[in-house]
């Protein structure tokens, strides 16, 4: 079964304008992580927060995590064409001793010019 | 360039053949991974290689066989292809640990029809 699932599974906005993306899990996780994928690409790493931080920023990115809601968010601000795209957020269980991550099913973003 | 290399791009199978799924990386990472990508399933662990000599099954590995031939191959085998397993295969590899403290990198993905 799947440990995340993103809301909302399509979402579509003007350029310029902010796109948030929010994940919920289901167990207790040593971090965090989202992933960008182009269609008809692979997945590529966006960012990784992990379980004792809060709050994350990359560029235009922003990602906060709440342990006790078991929940994150992915915002991206000042959205671009160019960030159409799946995004994916994963975990990686504190059960696992591998650091194998489990994927949900993933935000589809349209950002129309 | 450095990153994780997928062969073939796409491949079309007859039900009942076998075929393998090659995945190689140059990062020197130490866990390697496949997962099967399906329309509203998000990406699924089919097997995984968490360092060279070792390998373990994920969520979805019925129908399917893994070798971790060096450290930095892993390769993917249907023995018996069936219609089941037409999907988008990725590779993936991380420098690995216990607590997955890493961002994985992704090959491109090798897509697969069973017919």
């Amino acid at each position: 079964s799947q440990q995340g699932e993103e809301d909302p599974q399509a979402l579509s906005i003007q350029e310029g304008e902010n796109a948030t993306m929010n994940c919920s899990y289901k167990t207790s996780i040593n971090n965090l992580q989202w992933y960008r994928q182009n269609s008809g690409r692979g997945l590529v790493h966006l960012i990784l927060i992990r379980s004792n931080e809060r709050e994350k920023h990359s560029g235009r990115l922003r990602v906060t995590l709440d342990t006790s809601k078991k929940s994150s968010s992915l915002l991206i601000t000042a959205s671009r064409a160019a960030d159409t795209a799946s995004y994916f957020c994963a975990t990686a269980p504190i059960s696992s001793n591998t650091g194998k991550l489990i994927f949900g099913q993933g935000t589809t973003l349209q950002v129309k010019p | 360039n450095a990153g994780v290399t997928q062969t073939p791009k796409f491949q079309v199978l007859k039900t009942g053949q076998s075929m393998t799924l090659q995945c190689a990386q140059d990062m020197n990472h130490n866990s390697m991974y496949w997962y099967r990508q399906d329309p509203g399933m998000g990406l699924r662990l089919i097997y995984y290689s968490a360092s060279e000599g070792t390998t373990d099954k994920g969520e979805v590995p019925n129908g399917y066989n893994v070798s971790r031939l060096n450290k930095r191959e892993f390769s993917l085998r249907l023995e018996s292809a069936a219609p089941s397993q037409t999907s988008v295969y990725f590779c993936a590899s991380s420098p690995g640990g216990v607590t997955g403290n890493y961002g994985y990198t992704f090959g491109s993905g090798t897509r697969l029809t069973v017919v």
